[in-house]
């Protein structure tokens, strides 16, 4: 039973083109988050949203653009890519709505990789 | 400058080893302090988080902040081959979810 789930697992294109990346999470958590790991493992958060609001979200380029349809689900649309999108993007969730601390959960990566 | 800074490694040890993995941070508004680890093409997953300052300890890991110096520590004891990864420190002001995050230390264990 996988928590947080990505689709797809790998994705090569080519520069220009427009793609997205899904999310979902089976935890019953209310806040979803996406990340970019680049080539030197450095982890950055992008967005995040709490029960289909935004509420992080970070100096990114508006050619990314989160949509979350529901609390279980957050895809990421990508328009123009570029070459230096090449990364792994991670989803995550979490339960906010209980005490101070609240863990992370992250997803499996979607590798992405524009030529 | 980040926020955050980790050596990025790697940092070979032999088996049964005790290691130190460590980060710095500017941000003295931080008060959740984590450690992830990170196999290769997986997701990171929790290892321990730490309140504030302090100790804490589980099974073969200790994680120590000293918020005085703005220093983490992750302590392995009895070091294997299966703690070969990265280790990703991270940290987060109290109400707010954004985790920064050091750059990883990846961290390999010879038998």
């Amino acid at each position: 039973d996988t928590a947080v789930s990505q689709t797809p697992k790998y994705l090569v294109t080519q520069m220009g083109n427009d793609k997205s990346i899904k999310c979902e999470q089976n935890l019953g958590h209310d806040t979803m988050y996406w990340y970019k790991q680049d080539s030197k493992k450095f982890l950055k958060i992008m967005f995040s949203y709490n029960n289909k609001e935004l509420i992080i979200n970070e100096t990114v380029p508006n050619r990314f653009s989160p949509k979350s349809p529901d609390k279980a689900h957050l895809n990421l649309h990508i328009n123009s890519l570029e070459l230096g999108d090449s990364a792994v993007y991670f989803c995550a969730s979490s339960d906010t709505s209980g005490g101070a601390y609240n863990e992370q959960f992250f997803g499996p990566g979607t590798r992405l990789t524009v030529l | 400058q980040k926020e955050v800074e980790q050596d990025p490694g790697p940092l070979s040890v032999p088996e049964g080893a005790i290691v130190s993995l460590n980060c710095t941070y500017s941000n003295s508004a931080f008060q959740y302090f984590m450690w992830y680890r990170q196999y290769s093409r997986k997701g990171p997953e929790l290892l321990m988080y730490t309140y504030s300052s302090g100790n804490k300890e589980d099974g073969r890991f200790t994680a120590q902040v000293d918020k005085s110096s703005k220093y983490i520590s992750l302590f392995i004891r009895d070091s294997q081959p299966s703690d070969s990864a990265t280790y990703l420190c991270a940290m987060r002001h109290t109400g707010f979810q954004k985790l920064v995050f050091g750059t990883g230390t990846r961290l390999l264990v010879s038998p």
